[in-house]
């Protein structure tokens, strides 16, 4: 069974700071991909920035990049210069082969608030 | 392009009654997902379609839940008959080959 885990319910950052959302997870798969998504209030699941398990080099979209420690099993999120729109829920995922096809295995979410 | 449309967005039912979720994939998409989510936790995946087929469908309760995908375009999600745990958001998502993209959701009490 695949597992994800993000142990901290709730974040807050003051605007223009760096926060960091953490995430492991557990897989016997050797092909798989990792996630970030946000889901503000209007409910949309919006992808923030996706990894390959193969490739060593940790991704990076504008802001938002992450750390991944492949033998750790981990996945972290870094936001940058924070404002006031990443305010949002945040699921890791990842996305492993299963019947087939790929499907995606969520964690419970952060809650991450922005101070102004 | 437009994007993955769910109706209603909410939607608010006694226990017991039957309630229907419909889902419009962005075309050319021939993978469509249903999730659950309860509140304070992440989506669960119910039931994934290929075209108008089933892909995986071994978390959808099939003594109340059931789904289908005529044509391989539009899906449909019944609940019948609807019990209080049902209370979720329900997504769709549809994708081609790669990145899923979700819609709003469909919000549901049960009450």
């Amino acid at each position: 069974a695949q597992t994800v885990t993000q142990s901290q319910p709730e974040m807050s950052v003051q605007e223009a700071e760096t926060v960091t959302l953490s995430c492991t997870y557990d897989t016997s798969e050797s092909d798989y991909y990792l996630f970030w998504y946000k889901q503000p209030p209007s409910r949309q699941m919006i992808l923030v920035i996706r990894q390959e398990a193969y490739k060593q080099q940790n991704a990076t979209e504008n802001r938002f990049s992450v750390n991944f420690q492949k033998a750790a099993k981990s996945f972290s999120l870094k936001i940058s210069d924070s404002q006031l729109g990443d305010a949002a829920m945040y699921f890791c995922a990842g996305e492993y082969s299963g019947a087939g096809s790929y499907q995606l295995t969520f964690g419970k979410g952060t809650k991450l608030s922005v101070i102004p | 392009e437009a994007g993955v449309a769910q109706s209603p967005r909410y939607k608010i039912i006694e226990k017991r009654q039957s309630v229907a979720f419909w889902c419009n994939p962005i075309s050319g998409h021939a993978t469509l997902y249903w999730y659950q989510q309860i509140l304070g936790q992440g989506p669960k995946l119910l039931i994934q379609f290929q075209n108008n087929g089933v892909v995986d469908d071994s978390q959808l309760p099939k003594d109340r839940f059931s789904a289908e995908r005529l044509k391989g375009v539009d899906s449909t999600l019944k609940i019948q008959p609807a019990k209080l745990e049902d209370s979720a958001v329900y997504l769709c998502a549809s994708s081609h080959g790669g990145e899923q993209f979700f819609g709003p959701g469909t919000r549901l009490t049960v009450l």
